[in-house]
């Protein structure tokens, strides 16, 4: 089965400086990875996603993320936080034994960015 | 244009109480999910439909639990005889496609449910 481990429940960075938010996978085919972003009291919002094409994804809101297959990593980065992505990240994938996308999510990474 | 609406935002009710929980997704979306956040279990798919038809609800916990979707458009999920471990945030999402389908899932702002 498909699943995803988000190594850090929270990550604590100053303001311009830069964010990694790390991912680890496990998949026996080659995974459909996501991220998605959770502000307060609002939906998941997606950020990215990885579909075996570029293993260098570019989302909105300046972030990025890198498939390494040989290290089984989908790690989200950003060269400089900004006050506005405090918030929660998932990192997502999708459980391919089903026929349709059944996300398989993460326990989340609370990004908090002090000033 | 509109994204994914769900209603009501909060509910508050007693325990034993019946509760039917709305979603509206995306003008044209064919594929509807819904899914549980909760402190303990984090988040849960619950159920999917293409169209009217649920090909997948393997996610709902208990037999209190259903849902419908009707012209395949609005989603109502129902609990029955609500237990405090219901409570949680109930998200909705809808894609344009099911199947493997490149397209994301948009998600609504979720209906927050407390049982009292």
């Amino acid at each position: 089965a498909q699943s995803v481990t988000q190594l850090d429940s929270h990550v604590s960075v100053s303001e311009g400086t830069p964010v990694l938010l790390r991912c680890n996978y496990s998949s026996s085919y080659s995974p459909s990875l996501f991220w998605y972003v959770q502000h307060p009291n609002k939906g998941l919002q997606l950020l990215l996603k990885y579909t075996s094409a570029a293993t260098l994804v570019k989302g909105i809101n300046g972030f990025e993320a890198e498939f390494k297959k040989s290290e089984t990593s989908f790690h989200l980065t950003k060269p400089s936080a900004h006050m506005s992505d405090a918030a929660e990240y998932f990192c997502v994938v999708i459980h391919m034994n089903t026929g349709f996308q059944k996300l398989v999510f993460g326990t989340g990474t609370r990004l908090l960015v002090s000033p | 244009g509109a994204g994914v609406s769900q209603s009501p935002s909060n509910k508050v009710t007693e325990k034993g109480k019946d509760v039917e929980l709305r979603c509206d997704p995306i003008s044209g979306h064919t594929a509807l999910y819904w899914y549980r956040q909760s402190l303990g279990q984090g988040l849960e798919f619950l159920i999917y439909f293409q169209g009217n038809s649920a090909p997948d609800k393997s996610g709902l916990p208990s037999d209190r639990f259903s849902a419908e979707r009707t012209g395949g458009s609005v989603s109502t999920l129902t609990i029955q005889r609500t237990q405090q471990e219901d409570s949680a945030v109930y998200l909705c999402a809808s894609s344009l496609q099911g199947g493997f389908g490149n397209q994301p899932q948009h998600f609504g702002d979720g209906t927050r449910l407390s049982i009292l």
